[in-house]
């Protein structure tokens, strides 16, 4: 079964330093997404990605973030100077449709980010 | 008012026992809703779509009121294997102006003991 793959599984950073994401979405899906999730905490929207650019992004998405789809298979997730409160475990997600209704976002295991 | 709202539980049964979540949304312009389940740090997987009709997948059935702006999900003959977190997702729709994003509530917490 197709699958999303992140990379790393783990990530530790100091604070003030640039981490990049990695994400490998299913290869016919046209409509790809950054959630994060704090410990404990529901998870929360980041970013759209579609037809090579930004879709839409929420308030937590603000200069420190950004995404590049660099070579047509991978999506990656940016964080500039990372902060504290940057902790938390980062979903990568793919879906074949954003416009069909119900269409299902298979999401990728996870990269768990702690900034130290 | 949150977005999508649950219970956060933890709901706790013995095996066997039918349960039952319920979860609400904000926005009358929301177009589609999901239930996905989330084991401990792992990642959110599908269980099911949610249609206006209702639908059933085993011993899973889900319900939308899009009156009420209430989605229910019903597991009958409860396994230890159910434990984990189900989590209400709702997404408006591109046609609506909410765009594609998923949009989860907090979960609501089941733990199936012996």
């Amino acid at each position: 079964e197709p699958e999303v793959t992140q990379t790393p599984s783990h990530q530790v950073t100091q604070m003030g330093q640039e981490v990049i994401l990695r994400c490998v979405p299913i290869s016919n899906h046209l409509y790809f997404y950054w959630y994060r999730q704090i410990l404990g905490q529901k998870v929360e929207f980041l970013v759209s990605f579609y037809n090579n650019e930004i879709s839409e992004k929420s308030e937590i998405f603000d200069d420190q973030f950004s995404v590049e789809r660099p070579d047509g298979s991978n999506f990656t997730l940016k964080i500039r100077s990372t902060k504290l409160e940057d902790s938390a475990m980062y979903f990568c997600a793919s879906r074949v449709s954003g416009v069909v209704m119900n269409t299902e976002a298979f999401f990728g295991q996870g990269t768990r980010l702690t900034v130290v | 008012r949150k977005e999508v709202e649950q219970d956060p539980g933890p709901f706790n049964v013995p095996e066997g026992a039918t349960v039952a979540f319920n979860c609400t949304y904000s926005n009358s312009a929301s177009q589609s809703f999901f239930w996905y389940r989330q084991d401990c740090r792992k990642e959110p997987k599908l269980l099911m779509s949610v249609y206006s009709s209702g639908n059933e997948d085993g011993r899973f059935t889900a319900q939308l009121n899009r009156a009420s702006q209430y989605i229910s999900l019903l597991i009958r003959d409860s396994k230890l294997s159910d434990s984990a977190t189900y989590l209400c997702v709702v997404n408006m729709g591109i046609l609506t102006g909410g765009g594609n994003k998923l949009t989860f509530g907090t979960g609501t917490q089941l733990k199936v003991e012996l």
